[in-house]
């Protein structure tokens, strides 16, 4: 069976930092491209960073850029976000996805075809 | 910055129904749209890309059409485990964003 399964989550000061883990099974991790995606409580959903497949390109939104840092380890099936500086703003449910290879393109980050459950982050004091 | 609305952004529903929900784009897309659903705390499901390209797995009943600014998701025949909230998303350029979503409750 496909899956993504989200770990590290919980609640944290502002200021201070946190480091999610995603382990993947059922597929070829090393032939995708991975994505981390937020949704805060009760609103949309927000892409927030990119890897490739072998870890060279990185993108990141504005929100998150010098802030989080997100890497791979292929031997492992494993995708990361280490996350620092965080804000109250940052408070969400963060998904690992895959990217749907049918959507890559050469401009931008495609569509998301498998899903983790998600793991709660809480910025608070 | 592509700016995105869906619309309605809540539909009332019976079982049986047919339904129709709107994502307009601030400017053109081509056909690099998907189509998500998402039930209370879980994740999204892919159901469209590429604007009308159906999902492996996804039901028949769920459809996507349009290209440019303006696309449609139909759901043929409203099924009990279709009341969710669905979201559009554009991958045409950077970054990806999403709509701000059409919740579809029971009438």
């Amino acid at each position: 069976e496909v899956q993504l399964v989200e770990s590290g989550g919980g609640l944290v000061q502002p200021g201070g930092s946190l480091r999610l883990s995603c382990a993947a099974s059922g597929f070829t991790f090393s032939s995708y491209e991975m994505n981390w995606v937020r949704q805060a409580p009760g609103k949309g959903l927000e892409w927030v960073s990119y890897i490739s497949s072998s870890g060279s390109t990185i993108y990141y939104a504005d929100s998150v850029k010098g802030r989080f840092t997100i890497s791979r380890d292929n031997a492992k099936n494993s995708l990361y976000l280490q996350m620092n500086s965080l804000r109250a703003e940052d408070t969400a449910v963060y998904y690992c996805a895959r990217e749907h290879t049918s959507t890559m393109t050469t401009v931008t980050v495609g569509a998301f075809d498998i899903w983790g459950q998600g793991t709660m982050v809480t910025v608070s004091s | 910055v592509i700016w995105m609305t869906q619309s309605p952004s809540l539909l009332s529903a019976s079982t049986g129904d047919r339904v129709t929900i709107s994502c307009r784009m601030s400017q053109g897309i081509s056909s690099y749209l998907a189509w998500y659903q998402q039930k209370p705390g879980k994740a999204p499901e892919l159901l469209i890309y590429a604007a009308s390209t159906l999902q492996s797995g996804v039901p028949s009943r769920f459809s996507g059409s349009g290209s440019g600014t303006d696309f449609t998701l139909t759901i043929s025949c409203l099924q009990s485990e279709d009341f969710a909230t669905y979201y559009c998303q554009q991958y045409y350029s950077f970054p990806p964003s999403f709509g701000p979503g059409t919740k579809v409750d029971i009438k």
